[in-house]
């Protein structure tokens, strides 16, 4: 059982470039997330999911688009990477929207130049 | 609005003693409250959570977790670490309109540092 897959592991971008990043969940999830984590600011949250089709901005949002077109994917874009886009991302799901708690994927490490 | 304070960025601490990793929390919201663990170069583990009833909660590798409604604090706590304890460990409560969203605040951080 693979849970939460995040492609790829590493990334480094020039200023301008854009990218997306895959995360895949194989556990029939429906609730997705996508979180950045920066060295003592824990962990924010820039976009979710509650189902498929559905997408929604959170804390945040600034830069990123994504989309979810089937339940197991969720796709985070950069549409023009930013120095300030430099962090570690990750993934999670969710079973439900309140008690389950988050299954992570093992997280994308950008680094914009 | 919703927030979680962990009151310790680093906590060093020698094997096998004990240890207690500090979290503060204000919420409008019902209270579930969430401690993860992520080993170096590792996504988060879920370590244990609050959802009701015991106020102590038992978690993986030994820790347990306090719910403390009047502090509104939910503190870590293990006896006694070993150095695989090593990791960095995040406190985190439901966000506003969470009921729906499942959205998850984290707080910021506290790194256990096990030495020999």
């Amino acid at each position: 059982n693979a849970g939460v897959t995040q492609t790829p592991k590493f990334r480094v971008l020039k200023t301008g470039q854009s990218m997306t990043l895959l995360c895949a969940q194989d556990m029939n999830h429906e609730y997705m997330y996508w979180y950045r984590q920066d060295p003592g600011m824990g962990l924010r949250l820039i976009h979710y999911s509650v189902g498929e089709g559905t997408t929604a901005k959170g804390e945040v949002p600034d830069g990123y688009n994504v989309s979810r077109l089937k339940k197991q994917n969720f796709l985070l874009g950069l549409e023009s990477a930013a120095p300030s886009q430099t962090s570690v991302y990750f993934c999670a799901s969710s079973y439900d929207a309140s008690t389950y708690g988050y299954t992570f994927g093992s997280g994308t490490r950008l680094t914009v130049v | 609005a919703q927030s979680v304070t962990q009151l310790d960025s680093q906590v060093p601490v020698f094997e096998e003693a004990p240890v207690e990793l500090r979290c503060n929390y204000s919420s409008s919201v019902s209270v579930y409250l969430f401690w993860y663990v992520q080993y170096p170069n590792q996504g988060l583990q879920l370590l244990l959570k609050y959802l009701s009833g015991s106020t102590l909660v038992k978690g993986i590798n030994g820790f347990e977790a306090e719910f403390n409604k009047s502090q509104t604090s939910f503190h870590l706590r293990k006896p006694s670490v070993h150095i695989s304890d090593t990791a960095e460990y995040f406190c985190a409560v439901p966000g506003r309109g969470s009921s729906n969203t499942g959205k998850l605040i984290f707080g910021q951080g506290t790194t256990l540092q096990v030495k020999p």
